[in-house]
Parts: C-alpha cells; sequence; structure tokens
C-alpha cells in the first residue's frame, strides 16, 4: 500500500539527548515535511525538502536538524537544543505540480522523561 | 505573515444534521489555496477540501463542501448529513500560491462533536 510511514509511534528522551523520528513515504512524492503540533494549538512547519539533498528552514526550525539523501526518507533530528521538544510530530509529502496536495503520516509522540 | 483564525474552539450537532465550521484567515496575496483538514483521536491529518483562490465555484466533496467568500476573507466548512465518524478536530489551512512558499500556515482547531 502505498502512504507515509513514521517511527516510533512513542518516543521518549532523556535530557542532553539526541533523538531522531523516522518518516518514510513510497508514494513517489517529491516534497517532504516535518510539523509539530502542541496541545490546543495548530501544527508548526519545523523543515521542508522539495528535493533531495535540499532542504529549507521553517518557522520553528531551531533545536532540530534534517537531512534529505533519499527520495523516501526525511528523518527528524531532536537535538539537546531543543528546550521544550514534548510534542507531537507529523511528517507530510507532496507531489509535484502547482497545488501540493500535503499527505500526513500518523504522526510521534516525543515525551521527554 | 498570513493569519489563519478559527474562532469556534468547540461545535457540536446531533446526527444527520448539518454543522458549518468557521475560518478567517489575513493576507495580502491574491492567489493562494485554502485547505480543511480532520484529525480525528487517531491524530493522523486527513485532507478533507480543497479550494483554489482564483476559482469562484465552491469545492464540495461528497457531504463537505465550503463557502468561499474572498472579499471577507472567510472559508467555512459545511457538513452536511453528520455522521458519527465526523467527530474530530477541524482545521483551516492556507498556503501561499507564490512559487516557493512550501508553508501550511494552520488555524489552532474546532472540535467537532456529533450527538447520536
Amino acid at each position: 500500500d502505498g502512504g507515509i510511514t513514521q517511527s516510533p509511534k512513542y518516543l521518549f528522551r532523556k535530557e542532553g539527548q539526541n533523538v531522531t523520528l523516522s518518516c518514510e513515504q513510497n508514494l513517489n512524492h517529491d516534497a517532504m515535511y516535518w510539523y509539530r503540533q502542541d496541545p490546543g494549538q495548530g501544527l508548526r512547519l519545523i523543515y521542508y525538502s522539495q528535493i533531495v539533498n535540499d532542504f529549507q528552514k521553517g518557522d520553528i526550525a531551531e533545536g532540530y536538524s534534517v537531512s534529505r539523501e533519499k527520495k523516501e526518507s526525511f528523518p527528524l533530528t531532536v537535538t539537546s537544543a531543543q528546550k521544550n521538544p514534548t510534542a507531537f510530530y507529523l511528517c507530510a509529502s507532496a507531489s509535484g505540480g502547482a497545488i501540493l496536495n500535503q499527505y500526513f503520516g500518523p504522526g510521534t509522540r516525543l515525551l521527554v522523561l | 505573515a498570513q493569519t489563519v483564525t478559527q474562532s469556534q474552539p468547540e461545535m457540536s450537532v446531533q446526527e444527520a444534521e448539518t454543522v458549518t465550521l468557521s475560518c478567517t484567515y489575513d493576507t495580502s496575496e491574491s492567489d493562494y489555496y485554502l485547505f480543511w483538514y480532520k484529525q480525528p483521536p487517531s491524530r493522523q491529518m486527513i485532507l478533507v477540501i480543497r479550494q483554489e483562490a482564483y476559482k469562484q465555484q465552491n469545492a464540495t466533496e461528497n457531504r463537505f463542501s465550503v463557502n468561499f467568500q474572498k472579499a471577507a476573507k472567510s472559508f467555512s466548512l459545511k457538513i452536511s448529513d453528520s455522521q458519527l465518524g465526523d467527530a474530530a478536530m477541524y482545521f483551516c489551512a492556507y498556503r501561499s500560491a507564490q512559487g516557493g512558499s512550501e508553508k501550511l500556515v494552520f488555524g489552532k482547531g474546532t472540535k467537532l462533536t456529533v450527538n447520536p
């Protein structure tokens, strides 16, 4: 089945630790995105990538890093510099063209121990 | 910067009835796209409907339709014949049509409850 997968579903981070969230898509989409969702809030863009080996910062990129070595994969690393990482993280992808409907994965819940 | 406002934090509707969720946005651009996303308890975001600003005709997808008022910068979602499975958070989102403007700007959402 075509779709977007995110793993793990739940992730626990210790103080000072870097953790990596996985996002994989088999939709052959060019563009991929990472969003953060806090309680009672809409989604905010962290990073996005329109093509392999290229990515841009979104509104809240500080404390996060990404890579795009393969079209199918766009992992997000939450670094120790992110002081408030507890949130729900959603990955999305979109096909090329002007409209770019974004389709979302099931999300990863990150909690700090 | 563009902003999206959903003024109804919560709404409820009786099963089989119709409900309208409100959304307003602020932009200086003339060409853009508007979306409604549904987030059920599973928390996966599901695209419900899309409206292109250059189109005067309101978008419709089965029981879901929009009322797009470009001059008023209003984009409401109407759900007809509401079903229990429609219960979810609904988010309105804006995206510029300018090249390279990849960002979706989201409102804070409206929680819809469907009563049997």
